[in-house]
């Protein structure tokens, strides 16, 4: 059974520094790996999905790296700014599209300005 | 024009009250979720529907029943709710091995 966990559980940064969210994971039969943010009451954003086959997906100030030999995943965000203050979430696909994801508890970022 | 939208947004209603949520997804998917969030923000599968069919059912008391009358809808009923269903609840949608979308969530509270 796929568990995940995110490290660290809390983060607080000055604005402008580039910073990484680390993710790991016990099953390397992973199928993708999809990070999202969670504001405070809101749903969940998808941010970057990573399909077991990558080893890496931008958007923007955004990289996502998948490295399923030692069960770990990243987020890298660049030039952190107040805005990206949030919840991030890793979660792991199982299997071929029809399963639910297995979340992690989260990384509560905060940005200070 | 949202692409996943589920009511009500909030929901407080008595012990063993039955209730139903609404998950509707205007992006054309094959696959509909259902997520529990805790107390703890700990976001957890409940069901998944692909094709009208359900495909997975993880350790859910039978009060849940998930209903799909169509593609593009999947609805929660609960019967009998108890104080530890108090949570907030997410519907999702995707294509196969494609980006999950999450609804905004629906708050429950049993009182």
């Amino acid at each position: 059974k796929q568990e995940v966990t995110q490290i660290p559980a809390a983060l607080s940064v000055p604005e402008g520094e580039n910073l990484v969210l680390n993710c790991s994971f016990t099953d390397s039969a992973i199928y993708n790996l999809q990070w999202f943010r969670q504001d405070p009451g809101k749903g969940l954003t998808s941010l970057l999905l990573i399909q077991s086959s990558q080893r890496e997906q931008t958007s923007g100030r955004l990289n996502a790296s998948l490295d399923k030999s030692s069960g770990r995943s990243t987020l890298y965000i660049a030039a952190s700014q107040p805005g990206d203050s949030a919840t991030y979430l890793c979660a792991g696909g199982a299997g071929g599209g029809a399963d639910g994801l297995t979340f992690g508890k989260g990384t509560h970022l905060i940005i200070q300005p | 024009d949202t692409a996943v939208s589920q009511t009500p947004k909030y929901l407080v209603t008595q012990m063993g009250n039955d209730k139903s949520i609404k998950c509707e997804q205007n992006l054309g998917h094959d696959t509909m979720y259902w997520y529990k969030q805790d107390s703890k923000k700990f976001l957890k599968i409940m069901f998944s529907y692909n094709n009208k069919e359900l495909i997975i059912n993880e350790t859910v008391p039978n009060r849940f029943s998930p209903k799909s009358p169509d593609k593009a809808h999947l609805n929660l009923h609960i019967n009998s709710l108890e104080l530890g269903d108090s949570a907030v609840y997410f519907c999702a949608s995707s294509l196969p091995n494609g980006i999950q979308y999450f609804g905004a969530g629906t708050r429950l509270s049993v009182l």
